[in-house]
């Protein structure tokens, strides 16, 4: 069955510092890769998407690379502050041509201490 | 343009009882989506409307749930005879999806919390 897989620990890193997420999946053969910042009681906000075709995508402070061999996804964001403390979302989306029908991973928690 | 809305944004109900959420998504946009997330989960895909058409449901959406989106503007979500595993943030989503098939970006509103006793 497909599987995507997200580091269920939180990652506690010091401001100024590098952050990266992992997002693994299995048995999935993806189109596109999004990430979404989601905060506590609050819905998910999209942040970045990339193709298949791509390697990298950057936008301001945050890189995604997509590595459709190892059938993974990293997620960085660069001198990290603590308003980027939230839960990141990876989410997949085949090519359908009629829906973007997202399946999301669990989430990674990134708390950004001073 | 003011987002995606969701209403109530909490909602405590007894089992057994049924109740309806709504989502008025962007204006312009066309398609429309629910997804529901239960604690240290991500969202799982519910059901999909295009304009006012119902495309796509997930096996997760039992018969007891029932979707409408009438003029292809905002959309009800009714559950009925809640259960307590239905418990969970219901989120809804909208977007401008292209004939072209590319993917587009999905706006989510805050989403209603339901807790069912």
């Amino acid at each position: 069955s497909q599987k995507i897989e997200q580091n269920s620990e939180a990652l506690n890193i010091q401001e100024g510092k590098t952050a990266t997420l992992t997002c693994n999946y299995t048995n999935y053969s993806p189109a596109y890769l999004q990430w979404y910042r989601q905060d506590p009681g609050r819905g998910p906000v999209f942040l970045l998407l990339i193709r298949e075709n791509e390697k990298e995508k950057r936008k301001e402070r945050l890189k995604v690379t997509f590595d459709t061999t190892l059938k993974q996804s990293l997620f960085h964001i660069t001198a990290s502050q603590p308003a980027d403390s939230a839960t990141y979302l990876c989410a997949l989306l085949p090519f359908t041509g009629t829906a973007s029908k997202l399946t999301f991973g669990t989430g990674t928690r990134l708390q950004v201490t001073l | 343009d003011t987002g995606v809305s969701q209403n109530p944004r909490h909602k405590i109900t007894k089992r057994g009882q049924n109740v309806t959420f709504r989502c008025d998504p962007i204006s312009e946009h066309n398609r429309l989506y629910w997804y529901r997330q239960t604690l240290g989960q991500g969202p799982e895909f519910l059901t999909y409307f295009q304009n006012e058409a119902q495309l796509e449901k997930s096996r997760l959406l039992s018969d007891r749930f029932s979707a409408e989106r009438p003029k292809g503007s905002f959309s009800t979500l009714e559950i009925q005879r809640t259960e307590q595993g239905d418990s969970a943030m219901y989120l809804c989503a909208s977007s401008w999806g292209r004939a072209s098939g590319d993917a587009e970006t999905q706006y989510f509103g805050p989403g209603t919390r339901l807790l069912v006793l």
